[in-house]
């Protein structure tokens, strides 16, 4: 399974862009990348996924390098309640079927 | 309800009791998860079922742990003689197809926190 790396922590300013980046250099050809947040004390939250293009939604933007190595998730106004640890995922294939991997994530704090 | 619900949302027992954690999946998901979440920790992948089955028990720490589901709809997970390092938040998750496909939503459950004294 492709393991993903991610900067433990992130600030941003509230209403600024947040920018968050993730490293998936062992991604395989048929692997998606997804983000999922969790605030604290709840369950994780999906956000986006994609393959090789670049995703869109109402909660974040997704850019996937052309050599799909690493991706980043944008949140394009941070507020306040967009503080959370934010994982990013690749999709686990053969005989694990269905799990998902989390990793340690990225803790984004937004101030005002 | 719209989203996966568990009940309870938190359990504190003592030290050798069992413990019975229930889930609802979305309705018409076929595809069941449990995780584990220490404190401070990442998610801790436990079972999945397809429809009634268990394709991946992988995860289940020890024999003290087993989980079914009914109905491919609610499922339980059972925790015998708990330890204090059973100790965590269990999250369920459910999607509409399960079967490794790779773009098949997982959507999270608020978690039963657990706490054995």
């Amino acid at each position: 399974d492709a393991k993903t790396t991610q900067p433990p922590s992130m600030d941003c300013a509230e209403g600024r862009a947040a920018n968050l980046p993730c490293n998936h250099s062992t991604i395989s050809g048929n692997e998606y990348v997804y983000w999922y947040r969790q605030i604290h004390s709840q369950g994780p939250q999906y956000i986006i996924h994609g393959l090789k293009n670049n995703e869109t939604n109402e909660m974040a933007s997704l850019i996937i390098t052309e050599d799909r190595k690493s991706s980043t998730l944008i949140l394009p106004h941070a507020t306040l309640r967009d503080t959370a640890v934010y994982y990013c995922i690749v999709s686990s294939r053969g005989s694990t079927l269905g799990r998902l991997y989390f990793g340690r994530g990225t803790q984004l704090t937004v101030w005002p | 309800g719209a989203g996966v619900s568990q009940s309870p949302s938190n359990k504190v027992t003592e030290k050798g009791k069992d413990v019975e954690l229930r889930c609802d999946p979305i309705s018409g998901h076929t595809a069941l998860y449990w995780y584990r979440q220490r404190l401070g920790q990442g998610l801790e992948f436990l079972i999945y079922f397809q429809g009634n089955s268990a394709p991946d028990k992988s995860g289940l720490p020890s024999d003290r742990f087993s989980a079914e589901r009914t109905g491919e709809s609610v499922s339980t997970l059972t925790i015998q003689r708990t330890q204090q390092e059973d100790s965590a938040v269990y999250l369920c998750a459910s999607s509409l197809q399960g079967a490794g496909l790779s773009t098949d939503t997982q959507y999270f459950g608020p978690g039963t926190r657990l706490t054995v004294l």
